[in-house]
């Protein structure tokens, strides 16, 4: 099965930088996903990772170390839109995705 | 734009009625996914699929049952709602680990059982 592991509330200012980490168990991988979720609505993609590194989109970046079963998502310059849940999610070699319970992101004025 | 619906988006309906949820994607995509999700609670995958005539039951145990007879078409059916079954259900699908391979989520059907 998979285990995977995020903070459950983050809070920062706007214009700031928030950084979430997701820490992973699977058998078997198969790619890291970031996901946006406002409340009441679906989740949106943001970010893939498959293999180590750094991966940049404009004002989202996430990381990714497979060795270490450790990825974080980067937000720069924060802007108030940004308040959501933040969900990581894990594919196995199956292509089984199992998300996280998801790092709510409050921005403060 | 992804290009993946369900239907309906709200639905209130009595204890006891059979229901099915339809998901449709155009993307040709092989797996798709059932989650549930309680407002400001995580996603729990019920079911997935990896292609026609496959279907597996997700970590979350649910009394719904699931068929992919048709790679575009993965309903969920529920025999005989109860008020425990009230929770927002968002479908999801994904293509081969070659392509571009997020799953893309249709916008959820938020059912409430009386």
């Amino acid at each position: 099965g998979q285990n995977i592991d995020q903070p459950t509330e983050m809070t920062a200012t706007e214009g700031a930088i928030v950084q979430i980490n997701c820490t992973y168990q699977t058998s078997g991988f198969n790619g890291l996903f970031w996901y946006q979720q406002h409340a009441g609505e679906a989740p949106t993609f943001l970010s893939y990772n498959v293999l180590d590194g750094l991966e940049e989109k404009g004002r989202f970046s996430s990381f990714l170390s497979r060795s270490k079963g450790y990825s974080y998502l980067l937000l720069k310059e924060l802007q108030m839109k940004d308040s959501a849940s933040y969900l990581c999610a894990v594919k196995d070699s199956w292509g089984k995705l199992q998300f996280g319970a998801g790092t709510q992101v409050v921005v403060t004025p | 734009e992804a290009d993946i619906y369900q239907t309906p988006r709200y639905l209130v309906i009595g204890t006891g009625k059979k229901i099915t949820l339809e998901c449709s994607q155009t993307m040709g995509h092989d797996k798709m996914y059932w989650y549930q999700q309680d407002p400001g609670m995580e996603l729990h995958l019920i079911h997935y699929s990896y292609g026609v005539n496959s279907t597996e039951k997700g970590d979350l145990s649910s009394e719904s049952t699931v068929s992919r007879i048709r790679t575009e078409h993965f309903p969920l059916t529920l025999e005989s709602a109860r008020p425990s079954h009230t929770s927002q259900y968002l479908c999801a699908s994904s293509g081969q680990e070659s392509q571009n391979t997020e799953a893309f989520f249709g916008q959820g059907t938020r059912l409430t059982v009386v």
